[in-house]
């Protein structure tokens, strides 16, 4: 079956450490990858996306991603963490016929 | 201001009644989605549309009931047929390009 797979479901960090959350997906060919956030109380927003081009992809609030086709991953990044990135995170891909297929996300904890 | 909203944020239903959740959007979107948010289920989605006048059911279409009669309204009915409706569900909608736009989300709350 089709499948998003996070591997961290839940993350503590202390600020300014770095962060990086796994997404794996299983289709071949071409897809669409993005990861969205979710702030506490607020919409569900996204945070970058890949259709194509440079693998390495910036978001907003300094987050990064990089697609790497031959492992089929998207993974998550930010050198240094703040409190206001405590969040759940959720990574998501999509091929032609537009649905999205959800990773089950990833709470992050960042103690000041 | 475009966006999506969705109407209301919080719904109380007694067990055995349908309610219908709002949501629209005037960003000109084609396509409009609802998906349910449970703990650590992440996002299920239950029905899709790309077009007006059609939808498809997702992966939880079971006791739920959609129609796409404008481009800017897709409403959802939770019907008395769904086991566990008790969720936060999110409406969103998208371009051809995929992004989709998530609406602030209605908490239902079965009684």
């Amino acid at each position: 079956a089709q499948s998003v797979s996070q591997h961290n479901h839940h993350v503590i960090l202390s600020e300014a450490a770095s962060l990086e959350l796994g997404c794996n997906y299983s289709y071949g060919g071409t897809v669409n990858l993005f990861w969205y956030v979710q702030y506490p109380g607020q919409h569900l927003q996204l945070l970058l996306k890949y259709f194509s081009g440079d693998p390495l992809v910036k978001g907003i609030k300094g987050f990064e991603a990089e697609f790497i086709k031959s492992k089929f991953s998207f993974n998550l990044r930010k050198p240094s963490v703040q409190w206001s990135d405590t969040a759940e995170y959720f990574c998501a891909v999509s091929r032609t016929n537009r649905k999205l297929i959800w990773g089950l996300g990833t709470s992050l904890a960042v103690n000041p | 201001d475009g966006g999506i909203t969705q109407s209301p944020k919080y719904l109380f239903r007694k067990e055995g009644q349908n309610v219908t959740l709002s949501c629209e959007q005037n960003l000109n979107h084609d396509a409009m989605y609802w998906y349910r948010q449970d703990p650590g289920q992440g996002l299920r989605l239950i029905y899709y549309s790309q077009i007006v006048n059609d939808f498809q059911k997702g992966d939880i279409a079971e006791g739920y009931s959609v129609s796409r009669e404008k481009k800017e309204s897709f409403p959802l009915t939770v019907t008395s047929a769904q086991k566990n409706p008790t969720a936060f569900y999110l409406c969103a909608s998208s371009t051809h390009l995929d992004t989709q736009y998530f609406g602030p989300g209605t908490r239902l709350t079965v009684l």
